[in-house]
Order: C-alpha cells, then structure tokens, then sequence
C-alpha cells in the first residue's frame, strides 16, 4: 500500500518560532489532509489540499503533487499549537479512507 | 462546527463485557464510514469500512468477530466490541465524508476505551 513519512518526528519550538512540517507520499494521491491532534485527542482539520497552496491565519500548506509532498507551514507558533500533526492521504477515487502518517509531534514552548 | 458525532467520548468497563460506541453523521447522509484505532503515541490505522446496509469490510489482522460493526442506517454506524480485553484498550475514533468522494473526511472526537 501507498507509505506516508512525515518529519522530523518530534521538534520543540520556543513561542514565536516558525517552523516547517513535512510530508512524503510513495504514490499519487486523489486527496491529502492535514491535521492538528489536541491533547484530547480530537482530530482538528487544518487544511484539504491534494494541490496547490492555502493559508488559514498562521497556518498554511502547500501540496507538489507531481513530486509526492507535502509541506505545513507554522508562523509565530504558540504554546496552543502543541500536539500531533498529522498528514493523511487518499490513493483512490471515491470515498476511501485516509491512510495516516506517523505524524509530527510539535512542542512549543515559552 | 463537528460534522460527525461520536459516543461515548470514555468509556471504562471490565475485562469479559462488550461495549458499544455509535458513530452518527449530523445533517448528512454517509452511506460509507470508517472506523480507526490509535493506540497511545501511534498513529490512526483503519480498522474496517462500514457499508450501510450491507457487512463492513475488515483490515487484515482485524477480527471480525470481535470487532461488530452495524451501519443500520444512514446517519448511524455503531462498532461493539466483544469480550474486551485489556490489550483492547485504545482510541477508537469514526470518520465520514459530508460530501461524497472527493471530499475531506470529517472525524468524530474519538472514543477513549479502557478495558480493566
């Protein structure tokens, strides 16, 4: 089946630090999905981008289809953006689950 | 606001007895909706795709028997598990897409399951 790696595994930031998230997918994909894992465990939708660019306030992703990754994009981060992103994508057509990365667990600290 | 609803959010219950979690989707139909685990500090694995009205299709290494699922309609997709055991003990979380293939999968805040 289609592997999904994400990086780096683990990063600590301090308060008001960028950083950058990354996502690799071993085969084309109909559909990527990023998401933001809170401390209770729900799994929040941060942006549906199987192409392109979107940004959403301090967030954006962009999406290189045709070379299998994906990036996030984390500015000025803030102690409330600590948790688990997650990365997950849909090799088929029509409505087939997502299949998850490892996910990069994101400490921000103040 | 949640697209998918998922209860309970914990449940504890005692080695030997079957719990059951319902999945609902809120103002749509989900004729297809996937059930996930994730066990502490992994990630989500599928675990089978429930089908409304007709049997679920089960990942490999996922016991069928064990793991009841019954999508009797299309707004509600329940997973029972059977005879808990400890190493059962995990997050079970529900998914559906409000929209249909192409879409973004919505997910529902998860169950939390300890089995003692």
């Amino acid at each position: 089946g289609i592997q999904v790696e994400q990086s780096p595994p683990d990063l600590i930031l301090q308060e008001g630090a960028n950083s950058t998230l990354r996502c690799n997918f071993s085969d084309s994909v109909n559909n990527l999905q990023w998401f933001h894992q809170n401390p209770w465990g729900q799994l929040i939708n941060l942006f549906y981008i199987p192409s392109g660019t979107k940004q959403n306030g301090r967030l954006s992703a962009t999406t290189v289809a045709t070379e299998r990754y994906s990036l996030l994009y984390i500015s000025s981060s803030q102690t409330t953006d600590s948790g688990v992103y997650f990365c997950a994508v849909q090799k088929n057509s029509g409505n087939t689950p997502l299949v998850f990365g490892k996910g990069t667990r994101l400490s921000v600290i103040a | 606001g949640a697209v998918v609803s998922q209860h309970p959010s914990r449940v504890i219950c005692k080695s030997g007895t079957s719990v059951k979690i319902e999945c609902r989707s809120l103002d749509f139909q989900a004729t297809t909706m996937f059930w996930y685990r994730q066990f502490p500090k992994q990630s989500l694995m599928l675990m089978a795709t429930s089908n409304e009205g007709s049997k679920a299709t089960y990942e490999q290494g996922v016991e069928k028997d064990k793991f009841l699922i019954n999508h009797a309609s299309l707004t509600l997709s329940t997973l029972t598990v059977t005879s808990a055991h400890p190493e059962d003990s995990s997050f079970y979380i529900c998914s559906a897409r409000s929209r249909g293939a192409g879409s973004p999968l919505h997910f529902g805040n998860g169950t939390r399951l300890t089995v003692t």
